[in-house]
């Protein structure tokens, strides 16, 4: 069974300093890995994805993460951190060959301070 | 372009009562997928819907079904309602070409709150 582990339920930053979120994953394949982020009522946006190609993936908003398979990670960062990246970020896990099941972490609630 | 629209936003029922949630697809989308996200944690996917037949299902019971009618459109339905159902459901939908690739695009809600 695949499964995802968010490490930090709340993170706080300052404006302009970086970010780090982190994820571990547990699957016994090669995992297709996602970050997706939530707004206040605003539906989930896929941020990055990462599917067995380059393993430093960069996704929307200047968002990176890099997938390591020694430490099963996935850790999501960003140089520096803006007001509007206030959010919920969720780490996700997928079996492609089943389809778009996925399966998500439980979250990380990102705290922006100016 | 609209995205994925459900509805109602939000609504409240009792237990041991029935809801149906509704979801229209991203324009061009064939594929809904519904998901259950209780307080506090991450989505649970509940089943996928293609070609009007269930695709997929995730860990959910019986009394949890769903429907997708010939426009793409989706409905999700409850039964025999529990406290432990309140959550937000999440609509999801994607074309035949993503598929298989984890791109959703999720509508923002149904909001049930079981008392």
């Amino acid at each position: 069974a695949q499964s995802v582990t968010q490490l930090d339920s709340h993170v706080s930053v300052s404006e302009g300093t970086p970010v780090l979120l982190r994820c571990n994953y547990s699957s016994s394949y090669s995992p297709s890995l996602f970050w997706y982020v939530q707004h206040p009522n605003k539906g989930l946006q896929l941020l990055l994805k990462y599917t067995s190609a380059a393993t430093l993936v960069k996704g929307i908003n200047g968002f990176e993460a890099e997938f390591k398979k020694s430490e099963t990670s996935f850790h999501l960062t960003k140089p520096s951190a803006h007001m509007s990246d206030a959010a919920e970020y969720f780490c996700v896990v997928s079996d492609l060959s089943e389809g778009n099941k996925l399966v998500f972490g439980a979250g990380t609630i990102l705290r922006v301070k100016s | 372009d609209a995205g994925v629209t459900q509805s109602p936003t939000h609504l409240i029922k009792t237990r041991g009562q029935q809801v149906t949630l509704r979801c229209s697809p991203k324009s061009g989308h064939d594929t809904v997928s519904w998901y259950q996200q209780a307080l506090g944690q991450g989505p649970q996917f509940i089943f996928q819907y293609y070609e009007e037949e269930e695709r997929q299902r995730g860990n959910f019971p019986d009394r949890f079904s769903g429907h997708q009618f010939p426009n793409y459109s989706s409905e999700l339905n409850v039964n025999a309602l529990l406290l432990g159902d309140s959550a937000l459901y999440l609509c999801a939908s994607s074309s035949a070409v993503l598929r298989n690739t984890g791109e959703l695009f999720f509508g923002e809600g149904s909001r049930l709150t079981v008392l």
